[in-house]
């Protein structure tokens, strides 16, 4: 149980075009998702919360604009990074909470390599 | 800025020899540490949730033990095999306005030759 799928595993997109990614909880409904971002030889950096049905809260540092989150269903978020830029070219990763105690385990999708050209 | 260590950073070791890592993380606001196992293009395996001082987690040839007081996590794999080779992440789960967050180290890469 607990499997979290995410789409596409790997994204090649031109310099200003727009790529979604996609955040699943396959077998569990997850009322919050998290979007995380690493860098080479740098850890796993949260950038966001995603609450279904609410606006995401995002980390000190990350453009609410341009990674735009939406978690319309309690089995699905997206991540859309606008008007990309080679700088987010960077491995994407999501976890979504299971619901119940203890409260704060994430379960985390196989992630996404963006490279923008 | 919470920040988590993980050492060493990569290690090649033999088929059958065993190996340990250290997590270390700030032991103030501490609530949990997860340790996972983690292989290219896959999701992240959780191998062990801790939360008390003292703890000690085991699954088969590994185990792990925390320190909360002083802020440190080894893993340990015993007669490592060439399907151990992953990179071994921590993270610590520490409660940040209201809700729970992980901050993670950079991992340790390691690669079990046969």
């Amino acid at each position: 149980g607990a499997v979290v799928s995410q789409h596409p595993s790997w994204v090649i997109c031109k310099s200003g075009t727009s790529v979604k990614i996609e955040c699943r909880s396959l077998d569990f409904q997850a009322t919050t998702m998290f979007w995380y971002r690493q860098f080479p030889k740098q850890s796993l950096m949260l950038m966001a919360t995603s609450n279904e049905g609410s606006k995401a809260t995002y980390e000190q540092g990350v453009e609410k604009d341009k990674f735009l989150i939406n978690h319309a269903s309690l089995t699905l978020s997206t991540l859309t990074v606008t008007s990309a830029h080679p700088e987010d070219s960077s491995f994407y990763i999501c976890s979504a909470r299971v619901p119940g105690p203890p409260f704060y385990e994430q379960y985390f999708g196989p992630g996404t390599r963006l490279t923008v050209t | 800025i919470l920040n988590v260590e993980q050492s060493p950073q990569s290690l090649h070791v033999q088929e059958g020899d065993s190996t340990n890592f250290t997590c270390s993380f700030p032991s103030s606001n501490f609530y949990a540490l997860h340790w996972y196992r983690w292989e290219t293009a896959k999701s992240p395996e959780a191998l062990f949730v801790m939360t008390l001082n003292g703890d000690e987690k085991k699954k088969g040839r590994i185990s792990a033990t925390l320190n909360t007081k002083e802020g440190y996590s080894y893993l340990y794999i015993k007669g490592s095999q060439p399907e151990d080779s992953a990179t071994y992440l921590c993270a610590c789960v520490t409660p940040i306005s209201g809700t729970y967050k992980y901050i993670f180290g950079t991992g340790t890469r390691l690669k079990v030759l046969a």
